[in-house]
């Protein structure tokens, strides 16, 4: 069956450091994938897109890879700041098969 | 833009009973989306619309779930009857397209007692 993991259910790290998030899949073969970043109480809120023929997308601060081979994709937030703590979700889609799946999230916490 | 709408924020209901939720998605997107979060995990689709009709509903559970996109633009999901697994948060999200990203409503946070 169809498996996306997220590393961990919690990361804590210090202000400034870099973090990074894994989403891992089995059993799926996505044409793109999301992230989002979650607030307690509130719906998810789009970062970053990326498709399967693309290594690399960077937004300010975030930067996401794309590994169809290893099934994997990291997401990266540097010089983090406390306001960047919060859940953070891997999203996966295929086209026309309209197979759409989050995994469970990450809980980050950005300790100043 | 307005963001998308949904109503109401929370709901309790007893088991067994029948509860609807609303939806207004951004003006111009074709499509929608219903959600479940539980507790602790992801958002779990359950059903997926283009314009006014259903491109995936394979996890939606049928006997009890029901959805409609009203003319392409409203959407209303319906439990009938509530269990009590049902507690979770129903999430909304609209897009222009298929392959683009989600903007997602508050939710609705129901309670089955």
């Amino acid at each position: 069956s169809q498996k996306i993991e997220q590393n961990s259910e919690a990361l804590n790290i210090q202000e400034g450091k870099t973090a990074t998030l894994t989403c891992n899949y089995t059993n799926y073969s996505p044409a793109y994938l999301q992230w989002y970043r979650q607030d307690p109480g509130r719906g998810p809120v789009f970062l970053l897109l990326i498709r399967e023929n693309e290594k690399e997308k960077r937004k300010e601060r975030l930067k996401v890879t794309f590994d169809t081979t290893l099934k994997q994709s990291l997401f990266h937030i540097t010089a983090s700041q406390p306001a960047d703590s919060a859940t953070y979700l891997c999203a996966l889609d295929r086209y026309n098969n309209n197979d759409m799946r989050f995994g469970a999230g990450t809980r980050l916490t950005v300790k100043p | 833009e307005a963001g998308v709408a949904q109503s109401p924020r929370y709901k309790i209901i007893e088991k067994r009973q029948s509860v609807a939720f609303w939806c207004n998605p951004i003006s111009g997107h074709a499509t929608l989306y219903w959600y479940q979060q539980i507790l602790g995990q992801g958002p779990k689709l359950l059903i997926q619309f283009q314009n006014n009709g259903v491109v995936d509903d394979s996890q939606l559970p049928k006997d009890r779930f029901s959805a409609e996109r009203l003319k392409g633009v409203d959407s209303t999901l319906k439990i009938q009857p509530a269990k009590l697994e049902d507690s979770a948060v129903y999430l909304c999200a609209s897009s222009r397209r298929t392959d683009n990203e989600q903007f997602f409503g508050p939710g609705t946070r129901l309670t089955v007692l």
